[in-house]
């Protein structure tokens, strides 16, 4: 069965104090992992595709990177406005199979 | 501007109620979902359909139902056999569900909070 686990839960951080969250995957085969970012309330925004090992991706702050059994979302220097929870997804190679969803990191940047 | 829409934001629905939550897509995408989040749980999913006419059972499918008869609608209905609805409901849609990583990026609607009374 498909998993993802990511770590920690919840995360504090002082503005300017740069951080990873992690998501960890168990899948037969990789086709791809997604990160979201979903502020309270609302629905989850697409922030990046990973396809292999070794890829990375970057958005202003944001640095996501990837190897065979994990992902890592880097923060460099947040501002309060990073504050979200961040989510992770995986898919399968095996068929036509959907999105298996982490529950996600809750990012609180502290001013 | 192209996107999903859902509606309506929030709804409240009685004890034995069947409710229907929209979504509408004008991304011109195949595949739809619907999930359920519940706060420390994550995204469920509850349907999903790959093309119109056709649509499959997520891990949680028990007290819903869907149609798919136009590309873009995929209107999800809470029957009373759900016995504890209440969640934040949220519509997703992609260009397919297979082939490249790209085809299968999903876009995500506003969500519907559903409240049972």
């Amino acid at each position: 069965e498909d998993q993802v686990t990511q770590s920690p839960e919840a995360l504090r951080l002082q503005e300017g104090e740069s951080s990873s969250l992690n998501c960890s995957y168990t899948v037969s085969g990789l086709r791809g992992l997604f990160w979201y970012r979903q502020d309270p309330g609302k629905g989850p925004e697409f922030l990046f595709t990973l396809y292999s090992a070794g890829e990375e991706k970057e958005k202003e702050r944001l640095k996501a990177t990837l190897t065979k059994k994990e992902s890592f979302l880097h923060i460099t220097a947040p501002k309060p406005e990073d504050s979200a929870t961040y989510l992770c997804a995986v898919q399968a190679t095996s068929g036509n199979t959907p999105l298996v969803f982490g529950k996600g990191t809750r990012l609180s940047v502290i001013a | 501007d192209g996107g999903i829409t859902q509606s309506p934001k929030y709804l409240f629905r009685k004890e034995g109620q069947n409710v229907t939550l929209s979504c509408e897509q004008n991304l011109n995408h195949d595949a739809m979902y619907w999930y359920r989040q519940d706060p420390g749980q994550g995204l469920r999913l509850i349907y999903y359909s790959q093309i119109v006419n056709d649509f499959q059972k997520g891990d949680i499918a028990e007290g819903y139902s869907v149609s798919r008869e136009k590309k873009e609608s995929f209107p999800l209905t809470v029957t009373s056999a759900q016995k504890n609805p209440t969640a934040f409901y949220l519509c997703a849609s992609s260009l397919g569900t297979s082939g490249s990583s790209s085809y299968n990026e999903q876009f995500f609607g506003p969500g519907t909070r559903l409240t049972v009374l």
